[in-house]
């Protein structure tokens, strides 16, 4: 069955310190990879997506992810957090198939130390 | 634009009553849209995928009579959850696709609590 991993439940750092959330899959095929966050009480937020080109891919507030098709991974980055950056963070992937319904990781809680 | 657009924001019902949640593409036409599921400090989970004009498929465990849903047009879908009982307390999201795009789109979704 298709799956999504992400390593990291909880993650706490203080500003500035650099950020990496790991995201593997299991889907055989061609793939579409999202990073989402959830800010506290808030929806859903595309942060970043790659569906191809270029596997470095470059989000919004300054998140990148890569794409490392050997290693079925999408690790997000952040060089540099922010307090505002707490939130939870979900990796996602679709097919294409089932009218492109999407799978969720488990979630990377972020708390960011001011 | 893509905005997806939830009702009720939260929701409140006795048990053993049903309550219907609207998901709307407010500007843009939906053929296809999902519903999930959160629970507590728990990721989404995929309950089922609503096709304008067609049934839904339901993903393996989803009780299809008492989540039901309905895509009548290309901008509403509607998840009633049936008979409802104090385990179905969660948060409902759902997301809409907008065709020739490989992203969906979320709305800010409803908090039942069944008492």
């Amino acid at each position: 069955a298709q799956s999504v991993s992400q390593h990291n439940h909880h993650v706490i750092l203080s500003e500035a310190a650099s950020l990496e959330l790991g995201c593997n899959y299991s889907y055989g095929g061609t793939v579409n990879l999202f990073w989402y966050v959830q800010y506290p009480g808030q929806h859903l937020q595309l942060l970043l997506k790659y569906f191809s080109g270029d596997p470095l891919v470059k989000g919004i507030k300054g998140f990148e992810a890569e794409f490392i098709k050997s290693k079925f991974s999408f690790n997000l980055r952040k060089p540099s957090v922010q307090w505002s950056d707490t939130a939870e963070y979900f990796c996602a992937v679709n097919d294409g198939t089932g009218g492109f319904k999407t799978i969720f990781g488990a979630g990377t809680r972020l708390f960011v130390k001011a | 634009g893509a905005v997806v657009s939830q009702h009720p924001s939260r929701v409140i019902c006795k048990s053993g009553t049903s309550v219907k949640i609207e998901c709307r593409s407010l500007d843009f036409q939906a053929t296809t849209m999902f519903w999930y599921r959160q629970f507590p400090k728990q990721s989404l989970m995929l309950m089922a995928t609503s096709n304008e004009g067609s049934k839904a498929t339901y993903e393996q465990g989803v009780e299809k009579d008492k989540f039901l849903i309905n895509h009548a047009s290309l901008t509403l879908s509607t998840l009633t959850v049936t008979s409802a009982h104090p385990e179905d307390s969660s948060f409902y999201i759902c997301s809409a696709r907008v065709q020739g795009r490989t992203e969906a789109f979320f709305g800010q979704g409803t908090r039942l609590t069944v008492v």
